[in-house]
C-alpha cells in the first residue's frame, strides 16, 4: 500500500531563515505530487503540484519554492522565511483513478 | 475557477444522534468530484467521503451519507449514530476532473464537537 512521510513534523524558524521541508512517497510510481498549507483556522490552499520529475507548477505567487528531485521525493523550500510564511504544511499524492488526495501528517512551521 | 463555501463554522451534536455538515460549492466544470474530509486533532487529513458528480445517487460510507444536489449546487455531509472520535474539523472540497484532479478547492472548515 501506499504511505506518505513529512518531515520535519514541528519547525520554529526566524525571520529571514532558510526552510527545507520534505516529503516522500512509498508504494507508487510517478506519482502527482501536492504542496497545501492550512494557515490558522483556516481552509487549505494549493502551493504548488508535480506531475513528474523536475516538473513543478506554482498556484499562487509567493516566498517558497518546490524542487521534485526524485520521482518519490517532493521538497518544499525557501530562501528567507517570512513571518506570513507561518502555518501547517500539508504533501499529499493523487489518485488518478478516483481523484483523491492522500495527506501526509503535515509540518507545522512557525516563524518567529 | 471553483469555490467552496462552508457557512457553517462549528457544530455539535450528542453522542448517537445525527448531525449534518452544510456546503455549497460553484463551479464552471463539467467533470468534478466532491469530497469530505477529516481532520482530527492529529492534523492528518483523513478522506471520509467522496461524490462523483456524474453520479445521481448520493454516496455512503458506513455512518457517512451525502446529500448531493448538483443543480443547487450543494453536498451535505450526514453523520448518524455519532461517536466521540467523530469530533474534529470537517473540509467539504472540490476538485475539476482530467489532469486537474489532485487540485482541491477546500471550504474554509466546521468544527464538530461531539458530547457525550
Amino acid at each position: 500500500s501506499q504511505t506518505i512521510h513529512q518531515w520535519p513534523a514541528t519547525l520554529v524558524q526566524p525571520v529571514g531563515s532558510p526552510l527545507s521541508l520534505e516529503c516522500t512517497v512509498e508504494g507508487t510510481s510517478n506519482p502527482n505530487l501536492y504542496w497545501y498549507r492550512q494557515a490558522a483556522g483556516r481552509g487549505l490552499q494549493l502551493l504548488f503540484y508535480s506531475v513528474g520529475i523536475g516538473q513543478i507548477s506554482s498556484e499562487v505567487p509567493q516566498n517558497l519554492s518546490a524542487s521534485r528531485p526524485q520521482d518519490r521525493q517532493f521538497i518544499l523550500s525557501s530562501k528567507k522565511l517570512l513571518l506570513s510564511d507561518s502555518g501547517f504544511y500539508l504533501c499529499a499524492w493523487g489518485d488518478w483513478n478516483t481523484g483523491e488526495l492522500f495527506f501526509g501528517e503535515g509540518s507545522r512551521l512557525t516563524v518567529l | 475557477a471553483q469555490t467552496v463555501t462552508q457557512s457553517q463554522p462549528e457544530m455539535s451534536v450528542q453522542e448517537a444522534e445525527t448531525v449534518t455538515l452544510s456546503c455549497t460549492y460553484d463551479t464552471s466544470e463539467s467533470d468534478y468530484y466532491l469530497f469530505w474530509y477529516k481532520q482530527p486533532p492529529s492534523r492528518q487529513m483523513i478522506l471520509v467521503i467522496r461524490q462523483e458528480a456524474y453520479k445521481q445517487q448520493n454516496a455512503t460510507e458506513n455512518r457517512f451519507s451525502v446529500n448531493f444536489q448538483k443543480a443547487a449546487k450543494s453536498f451535505s455531509l450526514k453523520i448518524s449514530d455519532s461517536q466521540l472520535g467523530d469530533a474534529a474539523m470537517y473540509f467539504c472540497a472540490s476538485n475539476a476532473g482530467g489532469t486537474s484532479y489532485g487540485k482541491l478547492t477546500f471550504g474554509q472548515g466546521t468544527i464538530l464537537t461531539v458530547h457525550p
